[in-house]
């Protein structure tokens, strides 16, 4: 089944405690990205990637990183994770050929609370 | 300005209503243009691609317009499973210089009984 993985779904932490939330996805797509959702906010591209190896900024990028060393990863990483930082996130991916993006797929969210 | 807006609603509408939604971009190097359908604290799932030329899907059309930077989404023959939040979606594609995605706030829909 195609699929985006995300672990995991719900996550409380303290503030500092460095965290990592998985993603992977199993259609070979290409590009691959991070969003936050907060209420009345919509959804907020954090990163995103091309391609393995190409990584760049969305929108809110400040407190995150990312890498991609293989196609189907894209973890996401909160270094020092603040109160600030608790909000639903959403991985996805999508197909891309030459200058065409194609429409994203969704994991199920991860619910993460920095207390 | 928001580069992409909508409408937040609640539109509140008996079923068997029809309903449209519009969405607003501001760039105008914008590429591609989705609808998603996003259920409460659910992740979003595509609804449908967005092409220039519009495009109808059962009871559901998209049109484009883009000399007035907006697209829109309607819905015939409203059912109770079709409340949701409807969210507009654009990417700038290689053009722009990025490949983000901007996402509209979106659009809450209640179907009544």
């Amino acid at each position: 089944e195609a699929q985006v993985t995300q672990n995991p779904r719900y996550l409380i932490t303290v503030t500092g405690k460095k965290l990592t939330v998985t993603c992977s996805q199993n259609m070979n797509h290409e590009y691959m990205s991070w969003y936050r959702q907060d209420p009345g906010l919509g959804l907020r591209q954090i990163y995103y990637s091309m391609n393995v190896e190409v990584t760049d900024k969305g929108d809110v990028p400040e407190g995150y990183k990312v890498s991609r060393k293989e196609k189907r990863n894209f973890p996401l990483i909160l270094e020092s994770p603040s109160p600030n930082q608790t909000s639903l996130y959403f991985c996805a991916s999508s197909l891309s050929q030459g200058s065409e993006i194609y429409e994203q797929y969704f994991g199920p969210g991860t619910r993460l609370t920095v207390t | 300005r928001k580069e992409v807006e909508q409408d937040p609603g609640p539109f509140n509408v008996p079923e068997g209503a029809t309903v449209a939604f519009n969405c607003t971009y501001s760039n105008s190097a914008s590429q591609s243009f989705f609808w998603y359908r996003q259920d409460c604290r659910k992740e979003p799932k595509l609804l449908m691609s967005v092409y220039s030329s519009g495009n109808e899907d059962g009871r559901f059309t998209a049109q484009l317009n883009r000399a007035s930077q907006y697209i829109s989404l309607l819905i015939r023959d409203s059912k109770l499973s079709d409340s949701a939040t409807y969210l507009c979606v654009v990417n700038s594609g290689l053009t722009s210089g990025t490949y983000k995605y901007i996402f509209g706030t979106g659009t809450r829909l209640k179907v009544l009984a």
